[in-house]
Order: structure tokens, then sequence, then C-alpha cells
């Protein structure tokens, strides 16, 4: 599977839009690219995955460039709550499904 | 339970003592991954069962680690002579279709391994 490369840290202000960066310039044309959340204390949390489309959902929006070796994680209005660490993985779909974490980037999210 | 429930949520050995860690998946799921994570890290892939079937456990640190999933529901990961490098936390996950769906993982909380 790819690696990953995503900055250690941000900080992002209460209800601004946090945008999480992420490389994965040696990413195969069937690595979905996945982004998980660990809150402290507890087990990671699925966000959301995409292949090349940009995707949406009810937690986030994920941006993938066109040479898919970058992409955004954007939380819309961001809460203390969204206050973790995030994990940008790119998993094959072919393999035994595990997912290879990084270090992630920790998000503070502040008032 | 609606979610991946571990047990013990935490628990201390003394350095040589075998431990055993306990998932019970979500009802149905049929892959389940162990992860371990030491502090300040992601989480590390260990093992991989496809329900009864363990598939894949190139991630064991070494044969003092076993795991086993004997009915495809309930796995347990068991440690023996526990060293201190395995004091970590210890997570499990479950999907409901295989593994090389795309589908999401559910995680457990984890069990929190301390090695005196």
């Amino acid at each position: 599977d790819a690696k990953t490369t995503q900055p250690p840290s941000m900080d992002c202000a209460e209800g601004r839009a946090a945008n999480l960066p992420c490389n994965h310039s040696t990413i195969s044309g069937n690595e979905y690219v996945y982004w998980y959340r660990q809150i402290h204390s507890q087990g990671p949390q699925y966000i959301i995955h995409g292949l090349k489309n940009n995707e949406t959902n009810e937690m986030a929006s994920l941006i993938i460039t066109e040479d898919r070796k970058s992409s955004t994680l954007i939380l819309p209005h961001a809460t203390l709550r969204d206050t973790a660490v995030y994990y940008c993985i790119a998993r094959g779909s072919g393999n035994t499904g595990k997912l290879i974490f990084g270090q992630g980037t920790t998000l503070q999210v502040k008032p | 339970g609606a979610g991946v429930s571990q047990s013990p949520r935490y628990k201390v050995a003394k350095r040589g003592q075998d431990v055993a860690l306990r998932c019970d998946p979500i009802s149905g799921h049929v892959s389940l991954f162990w992860y371990q994570q030491a502090l300040g890290q992601g989480p590390e892939f260990l093992t991989y069962f496809q329900n009864e079937a363990q598939l894949d456990k190139s991630g064991l640190p070494s044969d003092r680690f076993f795991a086993e999933r004997p009915e495809g529901s309930v796995s347990t990961l068991k440690i023996q002579r526990t060293q201190q490098e395995d004091s970590a936390v210890y997570l499990c996950a479950s999907s409901l279709g295989l593994a090389f769906n795309t589908g999401e993982l559910f995680f457990g909380e984890g069990s929190r391994l301390t090695v005196l």
C-alpha cells in the first residue's frame, strides 16, 4: 500500500472549516484513500473514503486531486469535539484489507 | 451492544506472565482485525480473520503472540511471557464484508496492557 504523508499538527478555530492535507504520490490506480480519526482514549473512527471522485457525507468532504497524488479532508464547521488525530490511509482493494496507519495529523480545534 | 466490545479495558501484568485479551465484534461481521498501538504512535496491524480462518498474521511481532477466532465470532489475542515492550493498547476492529471490500472498519475502544 502507498505511503502517505501528513503534517504532524494543525490548529483550527471553532466554527471555521478545517482542511487537512495528505500526500500519497505513490498511490496506484486501485488504491482507495481512507480517512479515520481517533479521539483521545478511543478507537479509530471511520470518516470517509474515495477512489478518484470527490466525496461528501454527513461528517466531511474528501477532495482528491486529478492526478490522485494528494487529497484534502474538509470538516466544514469544526467543533471542539473534532479535536483528534486524523489518519490518511491508502488502502488497496485487493489485499487482506488491512489499513496501514501513519502518524496522522493532530487537529486542535480552539474556541 | 451495537459496537465492538473489548475486555479487559485495562490490564497490568508482571513481566513473564501470560495475558488474554478478548474481542466481541459486531454480530454478523465476517472480518476481524487486531492492531497494536504504542503510546504516541498510530495503530499497527497484527492479524486478520475472515470468519474463523486466520488469513494474515504477518504483523504478529513474535511467536509469543497468538490469536484465534474458533467459531468465527469472538476472538482472543494471547500474549505469552509478556515483556515490557508489549505495553500498548490492543485494538480490535470488525467489518461486515470480506476484507478486500471497501467497507469501513469498526473499532473497539481497546485494551490497554501495561507490563511491569
